[in-house]
This record gives structure tokens, sequence and C-alpha cells, in this order.
């Protein structure tokens, strides 16, 4: 299936640091990608879908001017969470969508990035 | 309600035991269906689609009926690298709605 990558794939920082998280589409280009959110024992929650030259789309509740979403070319995209703080300690994990030659679409999932806010 | 629901687990079952999952959906619409195997720390990797007609891949079995919004998997002859998370995936409008998944531990 198709490769995506996560940088890095952990970070800690201290409370008010803006955290930078990429996302690659490694052997496919990617119009769309999608950025989710997992707590611990819970499910994932999509946070934003991404197209590349345009704004991304947030789902309510999400803080656009909090986490601030880029995606400037067809195989990159970038999470940056603004000032994080300790409640912004969770798993983040970003997708790509690919079409199937028969119209249907799959997600492939990037390996996460763990973000701990001290 | 929770737009996609799942079996709260854990599962225990013993190598060689078939075990079911199962799921169900609040929005009619919704388009296409998945499960999902998470394992711990790990990003989840599709496990298959799920087809009205049923479909099967090796020891992996997956039903969808949509007049219940209802979906299900059922792994035959469990092995112990089938321990995970298994989430039930739901396509509404191009988004993914996760379930909250379901853990399965395979012991010896």
């Amino acid at each position: 299936g198709a490769v995506v990558s996560q940088h890095p794939s952990w970070v800690i920082c201290k409370s008010g640091t803006s955290v930078k998280i990429e996302c690659r589409s490694l052997d496919f280009q990617a119009t769309t990608m999608f950025w989710y959110r997992q707590f611990p024992k819970q499910s994932l929650m999509l946070m934003a879908t991404s197209n590349e030259g345009s704004k991304a789309t947030y789902e309510q509740g999400v803080e656009k001017d909090k986490f601030l979403i880029n995606h400037a070319s067809l195989t990159l995209s970038t999470l940056t969470v603004t000032s994080a703080h300790p409640e912004d300690s969770s798993f983040y994990i970003c997708s790509a969508r690919v079409w199937g030659l028969a119209g249907g679409e799959t997600q492939y999932f990037g390996p996460g990035t763990r973000l701990l806010v001290l | 309600r929770k737009e996609v629901e799942q079996d709260p687990g854990p599962f225990n079952v013993p190598e060689g035991a078939t075990v079911a999952f199962n799921c169900t959906y609040s929005n009619s619409a919704s388009q296409s269906f998945f499960w999902y195997r998470q394992d711990c720390r790990k990003e989840p990797k599709l496990l298959m689609s799920v087809y009205s007609s049923g479909n099967e891949d090796g020891r992996f079995t997956a039903q969808l009926n949509r007049a219940s919004q209802y979906i299900s998997l059922l792994i035959r002859d469990s092995k112990l690298s089938d321990s995970a998370t298994y989430l039930c995936v739901v396509n509404q409008g191009g988004k993914l709605i996760f379930g909250q998944g379901t853990e399965l531990s395979v012991k010896p």
C-alpha cells in the first residue's frame, strides 16, 4: 500500500511552545490529507481536512487558530500546534486519501506523532 | 448516541478460538465501511473493507447489513499475533468516523 510518513515521531516540549508536525506521502501524491487526534483509551477523532492549495476545513470544536494546517504541495501537509498546553498532549496522526481505479477511496495513515506538553 | 458504536472490550480468548466483533452506525447515509487494526501505540492499519455481499480474507470475514446499520468481523482460528484493538470505521461524506475500538487479547 501507499506509504505515509510523519515527523517527528515524538515531541516533549514546555507549555507555550509551538510544535510543527509534518505529514508526507512518500510514493504518491495526495490532494487531500486528514489530521486526527487520539487521547489514551479513546478513538481517533478527525480534527481537520487538509486540501492542497486551499484552506483546511476544521471539525466542530477544533480551533483553527490553534491548530494551523498548511498543505502547500501534493506530498506534504503540516500541522502546527501553537502555544501548546498540557491538555494538547495527545497522539496526532495524519492520513492521505488515495482513490482506487474503481472510484473507491482508501486512507493510509502515518505512524503518528506523540506530543507531551509539560 | 455515538455515530459508531462497538462492543466494549476487552476480549480475552485462547489461541484457536473464533471471535466476533459487532458494530453499529447511526447515519444511514454512510457510504463505505472498514475494519482497521491498531496495535498499541501505533497507527491504525486497514484490515479490510466491508461490503454488503460479505467478504472474506483468509481467517477474517466481514459482513454489512445496511438495513440494520450493522457491521461485523469474524476471526477464525485466532493467533497470538491477532492481539490488537479492532476499529470499526465508517466513511461519511469522505470523512472517516471511528468507533472506540474493541481490544482483543489472544492467549496461548
